[in-house]
């Protein structure tokens, strides 16, 4: 069975640092187009990082600098560290799959909500 | 960036009638790369994760029922909704995987009259 679970998320003060993590069963992560969207509780959903088969990071403006997407293959995770945490970065974050390869995430996580605060 | 613009942002359906969405792309989403054009729909239900309706404009993921359809071409897509169903109430976004960063519509909220 195919699944994808979230991990790591919390409250953390502003300018912290937090990691999430996405373990994967089911296939593995250094095979696949894995990333990570979040979604403002109560706004839309925004892409956040990916990550291609080849290892090829991606990120979107408001994140690059301060997040980095990784994965560990021999424990088929994937990561978000996030640094410099801010107000604005208060989401919950999915971690999504593209295991069909056809232009989009057909595989979810429930999600792992984090609370940037003071 | 890519910006894609949903219309309406609500939507209230009577169950058992149609419903009806846009989504309008600043640019071609086709890929001249290619030639497919990677624009998706998803469906968010309230405490689930976003769900994959459909990929590349109009191919309907596994296990979407056939009541979800897309149509569309360069910069103006539509999904509809034969007859809506209660376990059709959500939020669907559009979202386009042509150009980097990737991006979401702003989302359009379907509900029961």
């Amino acid at each position: 069975e195919v699944q994808v679970v979230e991990s790591g998320g919390g409250l953390i003060q502003p300018g912290g640092s937090l990691k999430l993590s996405c373990a994967v069963s089911g296939f593995t992560v250094n095979n696949n187009f894995m990333a990570w969207v979040r979604q403002v509780p109560g706004q839309g959903l925004e892409w956040v990082s990916d990550i291609r088969g080849d290892g090829s990071p991606y990120y979107a403006a408001s994140v690059r600098g301060r997040f980095t997407i990784s994965r560990d293959n021999s424990q088929n995770t994937l990561y978000l560290h996030m640094n410099s945490l801010r107000d604005d970065d208060t989401a919950i974050y999915y971690c999504a799959a593209s295991l069909l390869a056809v232009g989009g995430y057909d595989c979810w996580g429930q999600g792992s909500l984090v609370i940037v605060s003071s | 960036d890519i910006v894609l613009t949903q219309t309406p942002l609500s939507s209230p359906v009577t169950l058992g009638q149609p419903a009806s969405i846009s989504c309008r792309s600043s640019q071609s989403l086709l890929n001249g790369d290619d030639g497919n054009t990677y624009l998706s729909w998803l469906q968010k239900r309230p405490g689930q994760p976003p769900r994959l309706l459909l990929y590349r404009i109009s191919n309907r993921f596994s296990g979407v029922p056939d009541r979800f359809s897309g149509s569309g071409a360069g910069t103006d897509f539509t999904l509809k909704i034969s007859r809506l169903e209660p376990e059709d109430v959500g939020v669907y976004y559009c979202m386009q995987f042509t150009q980097y960063p990737w991006t979401f519509g702003q989302g359009t909220k379907v509900e029961i009259k």
